[in-house]
């Protein structure tokens, strides 16, 4: 099973709201990724968490707060947000960092700031 | 940091043709090279990938190859068909003993085939 569940599927939330997207695996795998994509780009690097510790974070805004409770579940926090943070947040799993393991993409959570 | 460029950006062929995405990429370091698969609406999907330690795979009507010396590798689809028309992503992926990295993507390719 190479499943990785986000939840949820869309959000539209305000300017002042706080919510959070939520990434589970249950494939063991010991790194977990926020990748953001806006409509026609490629998916863009944003956190990468190396057996629950955060080991990337690619110049991130403090308005994206990720979490890793435990080995299978990844959030992302979202407080203050931006109409252009508007895109398809995509969480991802593999065995460990490091290259040459397979990277699988969950379906993807659609926000909307407005 | 890695930077990968793709082309072309849209690829338009007759069904049943073949048809080839090209990339490059900038670090050495780089290992890893896989190429996903997405349609509109949907989360990418692995298609195929490859490691530098071989130069070519294939996976039935798929194949990619990879010249490290150049720094290149490439999307080989024959015999295409309607379904294959997405966007295709190729990506680069170096581990640095000090650090951990996810893919680098290159830009796109949006293929289309023509019925």
């Amino acid at each position: 099973d190479t499943e990785v569940t986000q939840t949820p599927k869309h959000l539209v939330m305000g300017m002042t709201n706080k919510k959070s997207l939520k990434c589970e695996q249950h494939m063991g795998h010991r790194a977990m990724y926020w990748y953001k994509q806006k409509a026609k780009k490629p998916p863009e690097l944003m956190f990468v968490y190396s057996y629950e510790k955060l080991s990337i974070n690619e110049s991130v805004p403090s308005r994206f707060s990720p979490e890793c409770p435990n080995s299978s579940l990844l959030n992302l926090h979202l407080h203050a947000l931006q109409p252009e943070d508007s895109a398809l947040y995509l969480c991802a799993s593999s065995i460990r960092t490091g290259s040459g393991n397979t990277i699988y993409f969950g379906e993807g959570s659609w926000l909307t700031v407005v | 940091g890695e930077n990968v460029e793709q082309h072309p950006s849209t690829l338009s062929v007759q069904e049943g043709d073949s048809a080839v995405i090209k990339c490059t990429y900038s670090d050495s370091a780089s290992n890893y090279f896989p190429w996903y698969k997405q349609e509109l609406g949907k989360r990418p999907q692995l298609i195929i990938d490859i490691r530098s330690n071989v130069g070519e795979k294939k996976d039935q009507r798929i194949a990619v190859t990879l010249n490290k010396t150049a720094k290149h590798f490439s999307l080989h689809i024959t015999e295409t068909q309607p379904e294959d028309s997405a966007v295709y992503f190729c990506a680069a992926s170096s581990y640095s003993g000090g650090g951990a990295d996810g893919l680098t993507f290159g830009k796109g390719t949006h293929l289309i085939i023509q019925p």
